[in-house]
């Protein structure tokens, strides 16, 4: 099967620093996405990028698939953005291991 | 986005007796539900897979006797864990898609499980 493999594990940050996760696959994959799980457990929807570059605030994102990987940037970094974040593939939505995101005020 | 609302959040169930977890799509069609597991800072791990009107396929190494699925209508799917022992207390968390139209996927709040 295919494999992901996402860096860094853990990341801690200041508030207002920018940061870049990464999702590497051992294969072309399809129905590329990006997760943040809250506290919570809430999964929430952040980006379904195949390929390119989409927006959306704070959060950008973008897909290289002839390279085989995935970059999702955060910018000017939040309290509230810490949790952890998954890549997930495929129809079946497979998971990376996740990137555990901790942000100090 | 999509809203996907599971429920109960949380059970407590004592060993033996079975527990029943809703998933419904509030806002579009889930042609198709993915029932999933979570054990504490783990990743997400599935468990089946349903499409409406079908019977769930389920993942290796996941005991479909045990782990009831059902997908009666492309809002509403449901799991059932039978016969239930402290070994499942996990996190379930289902999500559904609608596959005619969009790939995105939609994922429920989530259900703790605790087995006493």
């Amino acid at each position: 099967g295919i494999q992901v493999e996402q860096s860094p594990p853990d990341l801690i940050l200041q508030e207002g620093a920018n940061s870049t996760l990464r999702c590497n696959f051992s294969d072309s994959v399809n129905n590329l996405q990006w997760f943040h799980q809250n506290p919570w457990g809430q999964l929430i929807n952040l980006f379904y990028i195949p390929s390119g570059t989409k927006q959306n605030g704070r959060l950008s994102a973008t897909t290289v698939a002839t390279e085989r990987y995935s970059l999702l940037y955060i910018s000017s970094s939040q309290t509230t953005d810490s949790g952890v974040y998954f890549c997930a593939y495929d129809y079946k939505l497979s998971f990376g291991a996740g990137t555990t995101v901790t942000v100090r005020a | 986005g999509a809203v996907v609302s599971q429920h109960p959040s949380r059970v407590i169930c004592k060993s033996g007796t079975s527990v029943k977890i809703e998933c419904r799509s509030l806002d579009f069609q889930a042609t198709t539900m993915f029932w999933y597991r979570q054990f504490p800072k783990q990743s997400l791990m599935l468990m089946a897979t349903s499409n409406e009107g079908s019977k769930a396929t389920y993942e290796q190494g996941v005991e479909k006797d045990k782990f009831l699925i059902n997908h009666a209508s492309l809002t509403l799917s449901t799991l059932t864990v039978t016969s239930a022992h402290p070994e499942d207390s996990s996190f379930y968390i289902c999500s559904g898609a609608d596959r005619g139209v969009n790939t995105e996927a939609f994922f429920g709040q989530g259900t703790r499980l605790t087995v006493v």
